[in-house]
């Protein structure tokens, strides 16, 4: 079965800090993994992705993740938070091995980031 | 490049009234997927398309949901009767994949449904 954990429903930070959305995984393959950020009532927007390769993705809007095959994790990471980031995250996986490709995603974690 | 459309934006319904959901996706869109988004989870996927025909359907409610898209491109979800806990956003979304798994979705602003 595959499932992803989001452990923290909120995360709060002051803008200018960095910022750590954390994401946990199980697949019973090799993983994708992507996360997509929710603004008010608007749909979920892409914004980077896991293939292969380099460890440490970079996206849009300066974020970035890293994946760690061992710890089965993608977490989310931004140098310098900014308050217009606030938003509700969330991170998905599918298994590259599914021809399905069903695409799991985890709760999400609202970002707040105060002036 | 024009995003995925969804209409209506919001929809109030008592239980056991019908409603239905129309999706554009962007063009050339080969995948089509319909989400369910239950406040505070992330989305469910319901049913997904590869042109006109049917993927994954194996987490809709067959009994009372239904989902078709003629002629591979718009496509429409219907309920029929509604339960109370159909209240969710409905989120449509839509990608190349041309037989990439890695292909990233682009969504829909979404419906969001009320049954009262």
């Amino acid at each position: 079965a595959q499932s992803v954990a989001q452990p923290e429903d909120q995360v709060n930070v002051a803008e200018g800090n960095p910022l750590t959305v954390k994401c946990t995984y199980s697949v019973s393959g090799n993983p994708y993994l992507f996360w997509y950020v929710q603004y008010p009532n608007r749909g979920l927007q892409f914004l980077l992705k896991y293939i292969t390769g380099d460890n440490l993705v970079k996206g849009s809007y300066g974020f970035e993740a890293e994946f760690n095959k061992s710890q089965t994790s993608f977490h989310l990471k931004k140098p310098s938070a900014l308050v217009s980031d606030s938003a509700l995250y969330f991170c998905a996986v599918r298994d590259r091995g599914s021809t399905l490709g069903r695409l799991y995603f985890g709760r999400g974690t609202q970002l707040t980031v105060w002036p | 490049e024009a995003g995925v459309a969804q209409s209506p934006r919001y929809k109030i319904i008592e239980k056991r009234q019908s409603v239905a959901f129309w999706c554009n996706p962007i063009s050339g869109h080969a995948t089509l997927y319909w989400y369910q988004q239950i406040l505070g989870q992330g989305p469910k996927l319901l049913i997904q398309f590869q042109n006109n025909g049917v993927v994954d359907d194996s987490q809709l409610p067959k009994d009372r949901f239904s989902a078709e898209r003629l002629k591979g491109v718009d496509s429409t979800l219907k309920i029929q009767p509604a339960k109370l806990e159909d209240s969710a956003v409905y989120l449509c979304a839509s990608s190349s994949h041309r037989g990439r798994g890695y292909d990233e979705q682009y969504f829909g602003p979404g419906t969001r449904l009320t049954v009262t």
